[in-house]
């Protein structure tokens, strides 16, 4: 079993919609847990940094975490054209060890 | 914030040659940065961990020898890919984790070098 797990899609949405992306996790002594967007041919941009459970809000961007089911995701309010990407999900223990999602890839359609 | 950038954005050369790419971290001073390789439409694959002052580890069939890593100070780290062949023609993207503060169990990432091997 994989550590973590992320369904790679692709995941195609109308503009206005909102977007769930998610993945689940194996080893519960993950603690930080990550959100990047990866436009095509560019590094990876840290979208979202949590720590353990419970949500963090930023702008349009919603990250939840819960430690419980092993279980994190990432919210798109009102998606733009400008949000199609690869979505990777990241976590990490203690000590710089990290372990990335394989990635999901969105497209949202004007 | 924690602005990470790559040199060369892009590169090609003849087989043969060796290639050096230089990762800095802007605005933060770096304990670990990070060498990755991703092909087209496909995951990051790590394939070494730097530490300052330290020999890089190589994740499981990275050939050392073959790609030089260089941690020479807090904010550069280099890869080196020596005598470049065609199936090493990659997307190369480095990463860097801070020092210090928030984010030091996250990884910030550089644009990416595309490298094309004739």
């Amino acid at each position: 079993q994989k550590e973590v797990e992320q369904d790679p899609g692709p995941l195609s949405v109308p503009e206005g919609a909102i977007v769930s992306l998610n993945c689940t996790y194996s080893n519960s002594a993950f603690q930080y847990f990550m959100w990047y967007r990866q436009y095509s041919r560019k590094g990876p941009e840290l979208l979202m940094y949590t720590y353990s459970s419970g949500n963090k809000e930023d702008g349009r961007f919603t990250a939840q975490v819960d430690k419980s089911s092993k279980y994190i995701s990432l919210f798109i309010r009102d998606s733009q054209p400008s949000d199609s990407a690869t979505y990777l999900c990241a976590m990490s223990v203690p000590g710089n060890q990290f372990y990335f999602g394989t990635g999901t890839s969105l497209t949202v359609i004007p | 914030g924690a602005v990470v950038s790559q040199h060369p954005s892009w590169v090609i050369c003849k087989s043969g040659t060796s290639v050096k790419i230089e990762c800095r971290s802007l605005d933060f001073q770096a304990t670990t940065m990070f060498w990755y390789r991703q092909f087209p439409k496909q995951s990051l694959m790590l394939m070494a961990t730097s530490n300052e002052g330290s020999k890089a580890t190589y994740e499981q069939g990275v050939e050392k020898d073959k790609f030089l890593i260089n941690h020479a100070s807090l904010t550069l780290s280099t890869l080196t890919v020596t005598s470049a062949h065609p199936e090493d023609s990659s997307f190369y993207i480095c990463s860097a984790s801070p020092q210090t503060g928030v984010g030091t169990d996250t990884q910030y990432f550089g644009p990416g070098t595309r490298l094309t091997v004739l």
